[in-house]
């Protein structure tokens, strides 16, 4: 089994639609992170959290919402879609090593937005 | 943060050695130089990370230049399954701050 699993792994929604993605990770990291990423471009930071009650802003947060139900997960929400949130999403966690902390990451959840 | 600067693509023939350089002459002495690679349709995965000594492991290993301003990542024997995009990313010791992606190095591998 994955150690970061994302639900659902493929969504096409319509405009205008709210849409959760959601990700559990059985690391037992106190950090977890969303990423986006457009076809042939890097990742973007959507929102992190480095323990249950922080939440913090990546750099494309307009548009999304998280929530942090506890260490284990972290939601992201679309609270109405638009078809330029088209992408892959990934769900990421990591625990501090002294060493800048390795990130492990889910296997991605595809949407579209129609 | 502080950037990296990779080129967009490079090439390799089956079974040959591969260099990934990467720049980061702004790097601080408490940056640690991490490598990840997303094979395609994947999420990355992280390969081998440094500070200032050279560093092996099972994936690959990382060269660190001696002013810590550039570092290469080396595959020794590139197969198909290495085809995938390679970046290069700063990190605080404490990990206080977010991965930060850049666009990496796109490695094509051929048969």
């Amino acid at each position: 089994d994955a150690d970061v699993t994302q639900t659902p792994r493929n969504r096409i929604t319509k405009t205008g639609k709210r849409i959760m993605l959601e990700c559990s990770q059985t690391k037992g990291h106190d950090r977890m992170y969303w990423y986006r990423q457009d076809p042939g471009l890097g990742l973007r930071l959507i929102y992190y959290s480095f323990d249950v009650k922080d939440i913090n802003k990546g750099e494309i947060s307009d548009g999304y919402s998280v929530s942090r139900q506890a260490q284990a997960k972290f939601s992201l929400s679309l609270e109405s879609a638009i078809p330029n949130q088209t992408a892959l999403y990934f769900c990421a966690t990591s625990d501090p090593d002294g060493s800048g902390n390795t990130i492990y990451f889910g296997e991605g959840s595809w949407l579209t937005v129609v | 943060d502080a950037k990296t600067t990779q080129p967009n693509s490079m090439e390799s023939n089956e079974e040959e050695p591969v260099h990934l350089p990467c720049n980061h002459s702004t790097i601080s002495g408490t940056d640690y130089i991490h490598w990840y690679r997303q094979l395609p349709s994947q999420g990355p995965e992280y390969v081998i990370h440094g500070l200032t000594s050279n560093v092996n492991n099972r994936m690959a290993s990382l060269a660190i230049a001696e002013d810590r301003k550039s570092s290469t990542l080396i595959l020794h024997r590139a197969t198909l399954r290495d085809a995938a995009v390679y970046y290069c990313i700063l990190r605080l010791s404490s990990g206080n701050t977010p991965l930060v992606f850049g666009k990496g190095t796109r490695l094509s591998v051929i048969a």
